[in-house]
């Protein structure tokens, strides 16, 4: 069964600073897609980034980055000169390659407040 | 253009009554969901719909009914309405045209169901 921990259910930091977030996953697929999603204290849920397994290059955009290793079945979420908008819970999720994403898995989510 | 719409954005009822939640997307996806977060966020996915037909039912009581008129719509109706089935409910969208997990799942904006 497949498997998405956010170990971090609450960070702080202070505007400017950079914070990163880890997900850790398990899953007994070799083909598989990890993703973030933004919910901002309004509630909706905002698309961040999918990844699949075999594409282990880092990414960035923006103020963002993303390290996914997969020899350490992670992929951290690196937020750089955090602001207050980035206040938000984030979640890391998990989709097998099967069927009509019926695996797609999210972590418990981490809530991170950027103070001002 | 919202991508996918719910409706009613806000829903507070009485324990034993009746209510739907209508969700819409105009993105062209083959594939709709339904999920719902708990008080601690937690998200769990409950029904996914292909095409009109359903192809994930979690374990979630017969008193949740989804119907899906067509590939655009998936309504969720709740029956006898209990006090554990506050929570919010997100409908999300995939195009999944392939059936593949790799797809991304675009949300709506959440439903937030009390039941009183």
């Amino acid at each position: 069964a497949q498997k998405v921990t956010q170990a971090q259910t609450e960070i702080s930091v202070v505007e400017k600073e950079d914070v990163t977030l880890d997900c850790v996953y398990e899953t007994r697929d070799t083909t598989y897609y990890l993703f973030w999603y933004k919910q901002p204290p309004s509630g909706e849920l905002v698309f961040l980034i999918r990844r699949n397994s075999f594409d282990e290059q880092n990414e960035i955009s923006g103020r963002y980055s993303w390290n996914f290793q997969k020899s350490t079945s992670s992929f951290n979420f690196t937020i750089t000169a955090s602001q207050v908008v980035d206040s938000a819970v984030y979640f890391c999720a998990l989709s097998e390659d099967d069927n009509y994403g019926q695996n797609f898995v999210f972590g418990p989510g981490t809530r991170l407040s950027v103070l001002p | 253009d919202t991508a996918v719409s719910q409706t009613p954005k806000y829903l507070v009822t009485q324990m034993g009554n009746d209510k739907s939640i209508k969700c819409e997307q105009n993105l062209g996806h083959d594939t709709m969901y339904w999920y719902k977060q708990d008080s601690k966020k937690f998200l769990k996915i409950m029904f996914s719909y292909n095409n009109k037909e359903l192809i994930i039912n979690e374990t979630v009581p017969n008193r949740f009914s989804p119907k899906s008129p067509d590939k655009a719509h998936l309504n969720l109706h709740i029956n006898s309405l209990e006090l554990g089935d506050s929570a919010v409910y997100f409908c999300a969208s995939s195009q999944a045209g392939l059936g593949r997990g790799q797809e991304t799942q675009y949300f709506g904006p959440g439903t937030r169901l009390l039941v009183l």
